[in-house]
């Protein structure tokens, strides 16, 4: 089993729609907790941690699950702007990020 | 707003070649990475540095790598003999903090494109 997977996608949403998409985990002794947004060809850059209690920034949302192992976010009112690979980044008590392939999201006008 | 810096951008070096590919963490920060993407694939762990030691390494992180902080800005990932496979996107890293506490987010850098020919 992958360490962290993702639904590679991708989502095609219009113009402000709402989409969300999972992130599950194998390793029960993750802590840490990230989203991350690439761009093609791009360096991942931190869109948010996710905190146990849920965080919103903006028109993000993310939860923990920690009994069924995932994370999530949510996007809503989508913009152009936001098409993007969303990847999703685990840490364990040790000092290396988990990445998963990432999740395609594409908004169309 | 502070940022991690890499360079080159692109560097492109024959098979057998040692490359150097050259970081400036963000200056406050303690915790220093390296990451790679070969292209198409995800975002790949090679080798965290902690107080002027490496702190953990992966799989991939063979006796061809090293990483050195020469001084006190920049880290540096070396590739003693290049490979075709060695081709990949080389993400620097860098986060105030480690574990599960606030502030431990990493940062990255734009990245350098590595191709071996």
């Amino acid at each position: 089993r992958k360490e962290v997977e993702q639904d590679p996608g991708p989502f095609n949403v219009p113009e402000g729609a709402t989409v969300a998409f999972n992130c599950t985990y194998s390793n029960s002794a993750s802590q840490s907790f990230f989203w991350y947004r690439q761009d093609c060809r791009k360096e991942p850059k931190l869109l948010m941690s996710v905190y146990s209690s849920g965080n919103e920034d903006g028109r993000f949302t993310a939860q923990l699950n920690r009994a069924s192992q995932y994370i999530s976010l949510l996007i809503r009112d989508s913009k152009l702007s936001d098409s993007a690979t969303y990847l999703c980044a685990v840490n364990a008590w040790d000092y290396k990020l988990s990445f998963g392939a990432g999740t395609t999201v594409t908004v169309r006008a | 707003e502070p940022e991690v810096t890499q360079t080159p951008s692109h560097q492109v070096t024959q098979m057998g070649q040692e490359v150097i590919l050259r970081c400036v963490p963000i200056s406050n920060h303690l915790y220093f990475y390296w990451y790679r993407q070969i292209l198409g694939q995800k975002v790949e762990f090679l080798v965290s540095f902690y107080n002027n030691e490496i702190s953990e390494k992966s799989e991939i992180f063979d006796d061809q790598f090293s990483v050195e902080r020469p001084d006190g800005s920049n880290f540096t990932l070396k590739i003693r003999s290049t490979k075709l496979e060695d081709s990949a996107m080389y993400f620097c890293a860098s986060s105030e903090g480690q574990g599960a506490r606030r502030g431990t987010e990493a940062f990255f850098g734009q990245g350098t494109r590595l191709t071996v020919v």
